[in-house]
């Protein structure tokens, strides 16, 4: 089973900035928090990852709280193109558990 | 550099046929997995190769599905007989061989198999 809990769906207006929270309470030590999105039926795109400290990179940001146990993906500047499938996962194993995700719609 | 491409796009057979899905990573890059979303369902682990070698093969549904990698460069995977429930898109997804810490895996565009 997945190791975190992502709200099922959420809605941001297009220009802003779309913040995807993503609960991962029983993370261990030397786990990574990984990013994926999927959209529409295209194969999953990596967006970002960290273990510790906030990380940024051309896409996204992603803050990790000082406890690790949650995180919140930034999308600053959401375009219709965002519309997708988020994942937030954190795999002990090489191979990724997909859970459900976050459904994110952009509302021009 | 050329991402992970997977061949064909699609694929319509019928029951009882043979398929056969390739997957040609990242270059350079020794980890290659394979995975599948069904109708309706999460995206699912298949199998992971290091190179030539079966690393963890422990989602593979059953003895109909084949995956090789002979060289540790491209992939396939086979499904015979293919059944109406083997019908979703399979992804493959490489990476670079971890030395420490983490690796990425990136994905490929998917090969959307239907069984009739």
């Amino acid at each position: 089973d997945a190791k975190t809990t992502q709200p099922p769906s959420m809605d941001c207006a297009e220009g802003r900035a779309a913040n995807l929270p993503c609960n991962h309470s029983t993370i261990s030590g030397n786990e990574y928090v990984y990013w994926y999105r999927q959209i529409h039926s295209q194969g999953p795109q990596y967006i970002i990852h960290g273990l510790k400290n906030n990380e940024t990179n051309e896409m996204a940001s992603l803050i990790i709280t000082e406890d690790r146990k949650s995180s919140t993906l930034i999308l600053p500047h959401a375009t219709l193109r965002d519309t997708a499938v988020y994942y937030c996962i954190v795999t002990p194993d090489d191979k990724i558990i997909f859970g459900k995700g976050t459904r994110l719609h952009i509302l021009p | 550099e050329a991402g992970v491409t997977q061949f064909p796009s699609h694929s319509v057979i019928e029951k009882g046929q043979t398929v056969t899905l390739r997957c040609d990573p990242i270059s350079g890059h020794d980890n290659l997995y394979w995975y599948r979303r069904v109708m309706g369902k999460e995206i699912k682990f298949l199998l992971h190769f290091v190179k030539e070698s079966k690393q963890d093969e422990s989602g593979m549904p059953n003895n109909r599905f084949l995956a090789e990698r002979t060289g540790g460069t491209y992939s396939t995977l086979k499904v015979q007989p293919a059944e109406l429930e083997d019908s979703g898109v399979y992804f493959c997804a490489s990476s670079q061989l971890k030395l420490r810490g983490t690796d990425t895996q990136y994905f490929g565009p998917g090969t959307r198999l239907t069984v009739l």
